[in-house]
Parts: C-alpha cells; structure tokens; sequence
C-alpha cells in the first residue's frame, strides 16, 4: 500500500520569511497526483497545491511552491513571504485510486 | 454551491449507543469516502464508495458501517462506539482521482 511521510511533526518561520514543508511517499505507480491541504483552526481542509506526476514542471500558487522530485519520491512546500494566516496544519496527500494523507506538520507563524 | 454537508458537528455518547454520522453532497459525484483523524496519524481512510450500493473498506473500518443507497447520501455508522473512536471525522466527495477532495466540515465525536 501507499504510504506518505512527513518528517517533520512541527515547523516555525518567521513571519515574511520562507520555510519548506518536507513530504516523501512510497509507490509503485506511475501515474498519480500529489496534493499539499491546509488545516486552519477551523478544521476546515483546504487544498493549497496540486501536483500530476506525470507533470515535470513545479505546480506554484502564488506564494506557495513545491519541489516535486520523482524518482526521490519527495513532494516539498515552499510558502514564502509567510503570513500569521497561513499558521496551520498541513498534510500531504498521494492518490491514484483512494487518497491517503501525512501525519501533517503543525506550522508556527511567528510576527 | 458544491457542498458536502456533515452532521452533527459535535457529538457525545457513551459506549455502546449507536450513533449515525450523516453526509450528503448536492454535485451527484460518485466516489465519497470517510476519513478519521488523530494527532501523529493525520487522516485515515475509513470506507469508501464509488457509486450507488457499492462500498469498500479503507485502512481502518473496524467498529464502522456505512451505506450507498442512493447517490447523494453516505451515512457513518458506529453500531457500538467505544473510546478508541473518538475522533475527528470528514465526508468527502470528488467526481475523479485527479481532482481534489472536497470535504464536509468534520464531526468531532468523543465516546464516553
């Protein structure tokens, strides 16, 4: 089965300043999507970025980025310019049939 | 507006006494699904259903049932919930693998 892992239970930046998300996973397939979600306070999830594998190029929305390296099997979050609301938790999430998600990391905005 | 609507928000039970989260979607998408949360576990998959009358298990279904008998809906059931399923609980919908998951604003049960 498909696992994800992100290493990192907690992450602080400063505010304005750029932090990186790390996410790994495991597969077999080649063909299926990467997806960063972000956790507010509000328990509502919320997509930030998507990623189709079969996509070389790097998604980006707005401030955020990923570096999306697959033969590595990794799928970072760059969020730069940091913002007190984008204080969250993040998970990562892998699909090609269901979709399966991270432990999250708990991000900490500091102003 | 495509929504996934959950209810209720908040529930406490006690052991034993059976419970049904609701989920319903107004997108008529097939593929809905259940999903748990835990601190350090992020989100599990529970069932999951890819159209009307069929459904398949995920990572974690003991002590869950659920049922497709019509597009829309897609309860969750704990017939005899224990405190090992207190948790926070997500409906999603999604009409394709490469789209996203849109969720339902979670349920919080705690199992007394």
């Amino acid at each position: 089965a498909q696992t994800v892992t992100q290493s990192q239970p907690e992450m602080s930046v400063q505010e304005a300043e750029t932090v990186t998300l790390s996410c790994t996973y495991d597969t077999s397939e080649s063909d299926y999507y990467l997806f960063w979600y972000k956790q507010p306070p509000s328990r509502q999830m919320i997509l930030v970025i998507r990623q189709e594998a079969y996509k070389q190029q790097n998604a980006t929305e707005n401030r955020f980025s990923v570096n999306f390296q697959k033969a590595a099997k990794s799928f970072s979050l760059k969020i730069s310019d940091s913002q007190l609301g984008d204080a969250a938790m993040y998970f990562c999430a892998y699909r090609d049939n269901d979709m399966r998600f991270g432990a999250g990391t708990r991000l900490t905005v500091k102003p | 507006e495509a929504q996934v609507t959950q209810n209720p928000r908040y529930l406490i039970t006690v052991t034993g006494k059976k419970l049904t989260v609701t989920c319903s979607q107004n997108m008529n998408h097939e593929y809905m699904s259940w999903y748990r949360q835990d601190p350090g576990l992020g989100l599990r998959q529970i069932y999951y259903s890819m159209n009307v009358e069929v459904t398949d298990k995920g990572d974690v279904p003991e002590g869950y049932k659920v049922s497709r008998k019509e597009k829309r809906n897609f309860p969750l059931i704990l017939e005899s919930p224990s405190p090992n399923q207190t948790s926070l609980y997500f409906c999603a919908r999604n009409r394709a693998t490469n789209e996203k998951l849109f969720f339902g604003s979670g349920t919080q049960l705690s199992v007394l």
